[in-house]
């Protein structure tokens, strides 16, 4: 166990449709990112949030958006969901912006119809 | 897109056996890192070797770097069912202010070990 937790664990939605992710950090960890999963595929990096703000993005459009609160909290929401979005989100988090190991949590796994 | 690319896709072995799988990256790196996913599950970080290491030892796993090839090999020895898992590479990604940011994962080895 990492001490990262994930909200929901399993949600379906269908095309159009908005959805909101949750993650907490693990304890003392003020960066969390998100990666995007898709089956059989490793995961890809959505944005990384750093003391409430983005730090980085990767190649995702705009309505893939988030949020970091000041309990280093934070929110992943997607927008106008397309087939292609069915995938693991996953959160990670870890103490400041220096590299080193990710701590994840288990995954929210969406599907959308 | 993917920066690191592992080999083989798949490896199915038998308990007792060892297991290597390699991984291979483009760009320069800080460090590169090795996950482990159970089935459907979180990743778990299992070993980190720095740019400027060649060689590191963790338990059963024994991890290698070669700069100039841009690869790594990840050897698990003595295997054990509760192996069973996919395994990754990721390499870290400076932005163009110096400050490492994310990581980039392979698509993964799928390891079976057969009891």
């Amino acid at each position: 166990e990492t001490g990262v937790t994930q909200s929901p664990t399993h949600l379906i939605k269908t095309r159009g449709q908005q959805v909101t992710l949750r993650c907490s950090s693990q304890s003392g960890h003020n960066t969390v990112s998100w990666y995007q999963q898709a089956l059989g595929q490793g995961p890809q990096f959505i944005f990384q949030y750093y003391r409430e703000e983005e730090n980085g993005r990767g190649n995702f459009p705009p309505r893939f958006s988030g949020l970091q609160f000041p309990n280093y909290s934070s929110e992943l929401n997607v927008n106008a969901l397309e087939l292609d979005d069915s995938a693991l989100y996953l959160c990670a988090s870890k103490q400041g912006l220096n590299t080193g190991e990710l701590f994840f949590g288990e995954g929210s796994r969406l599907t959308v119809l | 897109s993917q920066q690191g690319e592992e080999d083989p896709q798949a490896l199915s072995i038998q308990e007792g056996e060892n297991a290597t799988m390699n991984c291979s990256y483009k760009t320069s790196i800080n460090n590169l890192q090795w996950y482990r996913q159970n089935s459907g599950r979180g990743l778990v970080h299992l070993i980190l070797i720095r740019s400027n290491e060649r060689e590191k030892h963790s338990g059963r796993l024994r991890v290698t770097l070669d700069t100039s090839k841009k690869s790594s090999s990840l050897l698990i020895t003595a295997s054990r069912a509760a192996d069973t898992a996919s395994y990754f590479c990721a390499t870290d990604a400076r932005n163009s202010g110096g400050s490492n940011y994310k990581l980039t994962f392979g698509k993964g080895t799928l390891l079976t070990v057969n009891p």
